[in-house]
């Protein structure tokens, strides 16, 4: 069966220092993968969408970058944080026509 | 382009009916329902890949009316587990197979 595996669950963070959230993906093969943001009470906003290896789409103007060095591997990078960084980061993957499958989560606080 | 979702919140008694409807500016391949309780990664309800085709889930049900680009989820008989926010992802069909999602919208189920 396919999981999906998200870490860290929590990360508190100074302005300025880098980040990296990792996503990995199990019991599937090329997959589309995503990264989400969630502000406390609000939506959830596509921040990275990924058909393949190396294959990045970069939906919002942002200080996060996203790689996908394998095929079930997704990383979500900052080389420094900012304070409206803090939200809640969602990793999720699917295939064409299905259903969309969501990590647990990482709530990051940049203080 | 996110998917427009109107009621942005809805106090229900036990037992009471509700429509959630999420619309779109742009032709869609599909429309996804999925509920997030607070705190928590979002739960898949159904997906729905054509028009005029309707689903359900325990008395959870959607539409989706392709022509006129629009969906609705309807919560039959409200429980209290029906609590949560409702968000409508949809993929368009022409910006590939990107799920995104509308603003959500608030369900407080009383007894």
């Amino acid at each position: 069966s396919q999981t999906i595996h998200q870490w860290p669950a929590t990360l508190v963070q100074p302005v300025g220092s880098p980040l990296s959230l990792e996503c990995t993906v199990e019991g599937t093969s090329n997959p589309n993968l995503y990264w989400y943001r969630q502000a406390a009470g609000r939506g959830l906003q596509l921040l990275f969408y990924s058909v393949g290896i190396g294959q990045i789409s970069s939906e919002v103007p942002q200080n996060l970058s996203a790689s996908r060095p394998q095929d079930r591997q997704f990383i979500l990078s900052s080389k420094k944080l900012l304070l409206s960084d803090s939200g809640f980061y969602l990793c999720a993957w699917d295939l064409q026509g299905t259903e969309t499958f969501f990590g647990q989560g990482t709530r990051l606080t940049v203080v | 382009q996110q998917p427009v979702q109107s009621p942005q919140a809805v106090i229900l008694r036990e037992g009471e009916d509700a429509v959630i409807n999420c619309s779109s500016s742009k032709a869609l391949y599909s429309v996804h329902w999925y509920r997030q309780k607070h705190g928590e990664a979002p739960v898949f309800l159904m997906i729905l890949l054509k028009g005029g085709e309707q689903k359900g889930h325990e008395k959870i049900s959607a539409s989706f009316n392709e022509k006129k680009q629009q969906s609705s989820l309807y919560l039959t008989a409200s429980q209290l587990s029906y609590s949560g926010t409702y968000f409508c992802g949809t993929v368009f069909k022409a910006a590939g197979n990107k799920l995104t999602f509308g603003g959500g919208t608030r369900v407080l189920v009383k007894p």
